[in-house]
């Protein structure tokens, strides 16, 4: 079974750092595009971020942009993402999800998705 | 910016049929796909390709596509159904992916 779990979320000032992670199981995440969406409770879904198999590529929703960074290790099979100077709009649960059609100039679904993880900045 | 527009809530009596719309203007040019997600819980793929239902999915789950507008037709629902579903589709140039703004299924 392909599963995604998630690791490091919580609570950060504003201004501060967080670095989330994604660890694939079941998969061979190295072949994939690889995703972050989030969501404020009780809202929409927003995308965040995704990297190309290869890591070569990478690309930003404009709101995180400069900020986060995406990256894997696919020697661990693991996804990251770096969030710096947070501030309270950043504060969602954060999923991670993989795209096993997606492309530089494709879309497609997301699926699965990991468990998502709450991260909260407040002071 | 390129957006989806979903109702906010639909309403049904359990064994009815519930139709969620989703529109956008490039929906004819770009597929889409659904999501359920119930409280507390991460969204899980229901419909991807406008119409094909994703594994482990009932057949009672069905998606179409016409024009700038695509639906999810969830037939004879059952309690379990309640949750939100949001759609998910891309800009007609497919340079970035918008997700619909949600809709909670409620059964009544």
């Amino acid at each position: 079974e392909m599963q995604l779990v998630q690791s490091g979320g919580g609570l950060v000032q504003p201004g501060g750092s967080l670095r989330l992670s994604c660890a694939a199981s079941g998969f061979n995440m190295s072949f994939y595009w690889m995703h972050w969406v989030r969501q404020v409770p009780g809202k929409g879904l927003v995308w965040v971020s995704r990297i190309n198999s290869d890591a070569r590529t990478t690309s930003y929703a404009d709101s995180v942009k400069g900020r986060f960074t995406i990256s894997r290790d696919n020697a661990k099979n693991t996804l990251y993402l770096q969030m710096n100077s947070l501030t309270v709009e950043d504060t969602a649960i954060y999923y991670c999800a993989l795209c096993r059609y997606c492309s530089r100039t494709t879309w497609d679904r997301f699926d699965p998705w990991g468990q998502g993880i709450l991260v909260t900045v407040s002071s | 910016s390129y957006t989806l527009t979903q109702p906010p809530s639909v309403s049904v009596s359990p064994g009815q049929t519930a139709r969620i719309t989703c529109s956008g203007d490039a929906l004819p040019n770009q597929f889409a796909f659904w999501y359920q997600q119930k409280p507390g819980q991460a969204p899980e793929l229901v419909i991807y390709k406008d119409s094909e239902r994703s594994s482990g999915i009932p057949e009672r789950f069905s998606g179409s596509s016409a024009g700038t507008t695509v639906t999810l037709t969830i037939s004879g629902v059952q309690a379990e159904d309640e949750a939100d579903y949001f759609c998910q589709s891309a800009d007609t140039t497919g340079s970035y992916v918008v997700f619909g703004g949600g809709t909670k299924l409620t059964v009544l």
